[in-house]
């Protein structure tokens, strides 16, 4: 089956630390996603590709850094930086960004807590 | 810009209830349509959508319909189920606006027995 692959399910950061949370997808898919969700709070964008070796910053980037150095790749960094990354954070794709009635696809996050 | 707004939650009804989750929105041009719904320590899946005015969506007893007159699209079931507890987000995007989806807050909706 077709899908997003988010890993891991949970994970913890220490003080200082960086951490990089990963997301897979096998559905071809051109364009993909960061989003951070908050208790009780709608989706914010961190950042967003839309194809090999090209991103860019959403909503709420400072703090984290991506990269996008395969099709099906798209890994999340959460650095010291971001004084507040307790968060769910949920990866998405869709189709080529021409074809904007195509919904997006979702992973199934990763929770980051501090330790 | 675009945006999108729905309805304070949570909704809280009785199972076999009837159902609506408010959602308007505001977008140049004719953008496609979305409701995902979000369960607990889940991402999100798409429910349904719509691409143009008067288009009805529906997916497992739920239905919403474009409505560009009054920049709506509510969603509602007939008798909801325990297992319909979840987070509803509306959401839209393009043509003539972004590509990048535009999310509403979410309504959480609560099922009692």
């Amino acid at each position: 089956d077709g899908g997003i692959t988010q890993s891991p399910k949970y994970l913890f950061r220490k003080e200082g630390q960086n951490v990089t949370l990963s997301c897979e997808q096998n559905l071809n898919h051109d364009a993909m996603y960061w989003y951070r969700q908050d208790p009780g709070q709608g989706l914010r964008l961190i950042y967003y590709s839309q194809i090999v070796n090209d991103f860019q910053k959403g909503d709420i980037a400072e703090g984290y850094s991506v990269s996008r150095e395969k099709k099906e790749s798209f890994p999340l960094t959460v650095t010291s930086a971001q004084k507040n990354p307790t968060a769910f954070y949920l990866c998405a794709s869709s189709p080529q960004t021409g074809r904007t009635s195509q919904p997006q696809h979702f992973g199934d996050g990763t929770r980051l807590s501090i330790l | 810009g675009d945006s999108v707004t729905q309805m304070e939650g949570p909704v809280t009804l009785s199972e076999e209830a009837f159902l609506t989750i408010n959602c308007t929105y505001t977008a140049t041009g004719y953008p496609s349509l979305f409701w995902y719904v979000q369960y607990p320590g889940e991402g999100l899946q798409l429910l349904l959508k719509a691409t143009k005015a008067d288009d009805k969506g529906s997916n497992k007893g739920f239905e919403a319909t474009y409505r560009k007159e009054t920049t709506s699209f509510h969603l509602e079931k007939g008798s909801v189920q325990v297992s319909d507890s979840a987070v509803y987000f509306c959401a839209l995007s393009g043509p003539g606006g972004s590509y990048i989806p535009t999310f509403g807050r979410g309504t959480s909706l609560i099922v009692h027995p």
